[in-house]
């Protein structure tokens, strides 16, 4: 049962265009996102999150929208540049059995491209 | 500043053989975590701890075990290696578990690559 899902396993985008990175998820516990990105032979390094008190964040070329009665959110990178190529994980946050505590689920990641 | 080191970065196991992933960070962090990660299905999260002798089970714990017995260390125990481990494993901490924008980010470490045969 996959919480958080990213159904577009890879993207191509032409170098100054928008990129648009797409993530469901079906449990409504879910009360923090995040984005995390990924070069080969590297751990993921966190881009940018938001909580589900809002619905847009915004940090320079990366935006990421929230919409929870879709339970959808997207991040969008303007404009896409070469080193933005990667894969990109969304994850969410649910409240874990200790209290207090939360733990994060990923999706699957999607392959971004960026085109020269 | 040497974040999250995880050791080895590769290991080739039997199956049934036993060992242990070490993940040492240097940041005081409460919260650490074990990721694996296998092609399409992201990364799922093995076992957490929000502290020294506090630990909890993820969405994937079977044949996994762990203990924190220090706030710097979060070993990942394979006590009978199956060839369904075989995958790459990733520690991740941070400050506090997410609660707010900027307050959850998990930093990883850069992975240890497990083959079991």
């Amino acid at each position: 049962d996959q919480q958080v899902k990213q159904n577009s396993p890879s993207l191509s985008v032409q170098e100054g265009r928008i990129s648009i990175l797409n993530c469901d998820y079906t449990n409504s516990m879910f009360d923090y996102f995040l984005w995390y990105k990924k070069y080969p032979a590297e751990g993921p390094t966190f881009l940018i999150s938001i909580s589900s008190i809002k619905d847009k964040n915004e940090d320079g070329r990366f935006t990421v929208f929230l919409n929870k009665s879709a339970k959808h959110l997207s991040l969008h990178i303007v404009p896409s540049q070469p080193g933005d190529s990667a894969v990109y994980f969304c994850a969410a946050s649910a409240p874990g059995m200790i209290q207090g505590a939360q733990k994060l689920v990923f999706g699957q990641g999607t392959r971004l491209t960026i085109n020269p | 500043n040497a974040g999250v080191t995880q050791t080895p970065k590769f290991q080739v196991l039997k199956t049934g053989q036993s060992m242990t992933l070490q993940c040492a960070q240097d940041m005081n962090h409460e919260y650490m975590s074990w990721y694996r990660q296998d092609p399409g299905m992201g990364l799922r999260l093995i076992h957490y701890s929000v502290g020294a002798g506090i630990t909890d089970q993820g969405e994937v714990p079977n044949g996994y075990n762990v203990s924190r017995s220090t706030t710097e260390d979060f070993p990942l125990r394979l006590l009978s290696a199956a060839p369904s481990q075989t995958s790459v494993y990733f520690c991740a901490s941070s400050y506090s578990p997410p609660l707010d924008e900027n307050t959850g980010e998990l930093f990883f470490g850069e992975g240890s690559r497990l083959t079991v045969l």
